[in-house]
């Protein structure tokens, strides 16, 4: 398996609602990371994990919370967002530093609009 | 964060050599550069790295200066698939984490 596997593929959102973004991958790789992509412009990093530990947060406000339950598995928790909030939310992974490295997988993201 | 500078769009014909450039005048000694793309409506796709010698592999070639200010994205026969927006990033590690800051790219059109 060489891919990440991001879920849901959409999601629309109130601001007072409550919602969670999940990425997926057994290739191995301990390194994981959220990216948001704004349209027309490229992909800014928000958060990285390594060995599931939150190792830099691009100082993302806190209605973004990520959480990382095991070596497969990046979560994104979404609550009170903001109608600018509406993007593409990309995961991504990779080996960690030390390792062989074959570069960053991405996923296909999830587009987020908040209403 | 090191950054690089790359031309904002492109043109090539289907079945010609492209060469895209990237400068990084402030690249330390251990960045790697990566070349990622991105075509519409996926997320970006590895291409290719290398830190100082130039690198082949099955869909590209990067060709690094001497002095590691600047390199090349060869595409040697472009196809319509290829159009896309290529991005060259200096990977920067930090205390045993790694990150991947994407500049603004090139803009790739493949004229059939």
């Amino acid at each position: 398996d060489t891919e990440v596997t991001q879920t849901p593929k959409h999601l629309v959102m109130g601001m007072t609602n409550k919602k969670s973004l999940k990425c997926e991958q057994h290739m191995g790789h301990r390194a994981m990371y959220w990216y948001k992509q704004k349209a027309k412009k490229p992909p800014e990093l928000m958060f990285v994990y390594s060995y599931e530990k939150l190792s830099i947060n691009e100082s993302v406000p806190s209605r973004f919370s990520p959480e990382c339950p095991n070596s497969s598995l990046l979560n994104l928790h979404l609550h009170a967002l903001q109608p600018e909030d509406s993007a593409l939310y990309l995961c991504a992974s990779s080996q960690v530093p030390g390792q062989v490295f074959y570069g960053y997988t991405f996923g296909s993201g999830t587009r987020l609009t908040v209403v | 964060d090191a950054k690089t500078t790359q031309p904002n769009s492109m043109e090539s014909n289907e079945e010609e050599p492209v060469h895209l450039p990237c400068n990084h005048s402030t690249i330390s000694g251990t960045d790697y550069i990566h070349w990622y793309r991105q075509l519409p409506s996926q997320g970006p796709e590895y291409v290719i790295h290398g830190l100082t010698s130039n690198v082949n592999n099955r869909m590209a070639s990067l060709a690094i200066a001497e002095d590691r200010k600047s390199s090349t994205l060869i595409l040697h026969r472009a196809t319509l698939r290829d159009a896309a927006v290529y991005y060259c990033i200096l990977r920067d590690t930090q205390g045993g984490s790694e990150k991947l800051v994407f500049g603004k790219g090139t803009k790739l059109t493949v004229n059939p």
